[in-house]
Parts: structure tokens; C-alpha cells; sequence
């Protein structure tokens, strides 16, 4: 029971670097999430995929991009890294009901300096 | 648009004893679903319980319980006989009933629970 899997755990880039944050889950879910935490901030959400083959914004999108290759994955790109994306990144999913719980990845702390 | 408040930045509570961390939420929807998740140090996100908006009945897992009152618009969390794996950060959840909100949560700022053995 893998749940969600996101890598890598931990990652420390310079200014101007890009990178992609690889996240796949085995529950079948359709619906699948890109979160970064701060401090004091509780999670603020960066795109959503209700499906294979969609994505949409979210609160915080600027900077990023994302692919939903397959109904598995959903990965996270940073184009050219920003100190200001210094956050922990968590990737999710949920069922298709509106009580479904979200399951998270273990998350990836990125550091841009 | 939704917004959802922890007041109670941290928390302390004795071993086995009971603590209660407060939510509250605005919305002008009717149909709407709460949770709360918890974040021990290992970073990992986990679903505590969840409570439907169209239900009256608290929810409650094992030492877990909610009381939500819907017309306060207030969802707090009751933690009875504190175990010293409770020690994480809490954060409560909003999500809207209607259809096109993309199933998309609003979360509080959380609040970090402390046991003291």
C-alpha cells in the first residue's frame, strides 16, 4: 500500500535553476493536488487535476507548471527558481466524493538560495 | 470566498488529559464539508475526522470528537486522554458542496498541540 509517493524528499537548488517534483499514487484517484506549506500558513493549493489529461490554477500558481501524464502522475515543475518558492511541497489525491479524504505524499522540502 | 480561522497558534495539554482546539469558518453555502488533519514532525498529513454540514450528529473516531455547531459556524476538535503521539500540528478544513469548487480545500493557519508527560 504505497499510497501517494513524491520525490525527491529534499532538495536545495539555486536562483534561476528548474527542477520537476515527481508524485504518483495506486488508488485510482482522479483527482490529484499540488500544495506548498509556510510558516504560519497553513496549505495554499498550486493546481488541481480533476483528471487525467486537465489541470487548473489554484490560490498560488505563479511560477509553476504542471503535467498530469497519466492517471497516476502528477508531476510539479519549477521553470526558474525563485528564493520566494523556498516551501515544502506536498502532493495529494482524493476520491471522487466530497467527504473523500485527501492522501498525502511525504512531501519535499526545497530550499532556493 | 471561504475562509477558515485557528485562532489558538499552540496548544499544551497534560498526558490523558482532554484539550479542545478551536475552528471557525464563513461561508454563505449551505452544503459543505469540514476535516481536520494532523502533521506530526514526520511531515505527514493525515485525516483525523471529517464532519458533513447536512449532518447533526458530531462525528467522532476513538478519542477524537468535533463539536460543530453550524449556525456559530465554529467546528472545534476534542482530544480526549492526551497521548503523547497527539503532539503535531492540526489543521482544520472547508470544503464546498457545489459542484464546480473543483473539490478544492480552504485551510486554517493550523495549531501546534504540545503533550506534556
Amino acid at each position: 500500500n504505497a499510497g501517494v509517493t513524491q520525490t525527491p524528499k529534499f532538495q536545495v537548488l539555486k536562483t534561476g535553476q528548474s527542477m520537476t517534483l515527481q508524485c504518483a499514487q495506486d488508488m485510482n484517484h482522479n483527482s490529484m493536488y499540488w500544495y506548498r506549506q509556510d510558516p504560519g500558513m497553513g496549505l495554499r493549493l498550486i493546481y488541481y487535476s480533476a483528471s487525467e489529461g486537465t489541470t487548473d490554477k489554484g490560490e498560488v500558481p505563479n511560477g509553476y507548471n504542471v503535467s498530469r501524464l497519466n492517471k497516476r502522475e502528477f508531476s510539479l515543475r519549477l521553470e526558474s527558481a525563485a528564493p520566494s518558492q523556498t516551501s515544502v511541497y506536498f502532493c495529494a489525491s482524493s476520491g471522487p466524493l466530497f467527504n473523500s479524504p485527501l492522501h498525502f505524499g511525504n512531501g519535499t522540502r526545497l530550499t532556493v538560495t | 470566498a471561504q475562509t477558515v480561522t485557528q485562532s489558538q497558534p499552540e496548544m499544551s495539554v497534560q498526558e490523558a488529559e482532554t484539550v479542545t482546539l478551536s475552528c471557525t469558518y464563513d461561508t454563505s453555502e449551505s452544503d459543505y464539508y469540514l476535516f481536520w488533519y494532523k502533521q506530526p514532525p514526520s511531515r505527514q498529513m493525515i485525516l483525523v475526522i471529517r464532519q458533513e454540514a447536512y449532518k447533526q450528529q458530531n462525528a467522532t473516531e476513538n478519542r477524537f470528537s468535533v463539536n460543530f455547531q453550524k449556525a456559530a459556524k465554529s467546528f472545534s476538535l476534542k482530544i480526549s486522554d492526551s497521548q503523547l503521539g497527539d503532539a503535531a500540528m492540526y489543521f482544520c478544513a472547508y470544503r464546498s458542496g457545489i459542484m464546480d469548487s473543483n473539490y478544492q480545500l480552504i485551510w486554517g493557519a493550523g495549531t501546534k498541540l504540545i503533550i506534556k508527560p
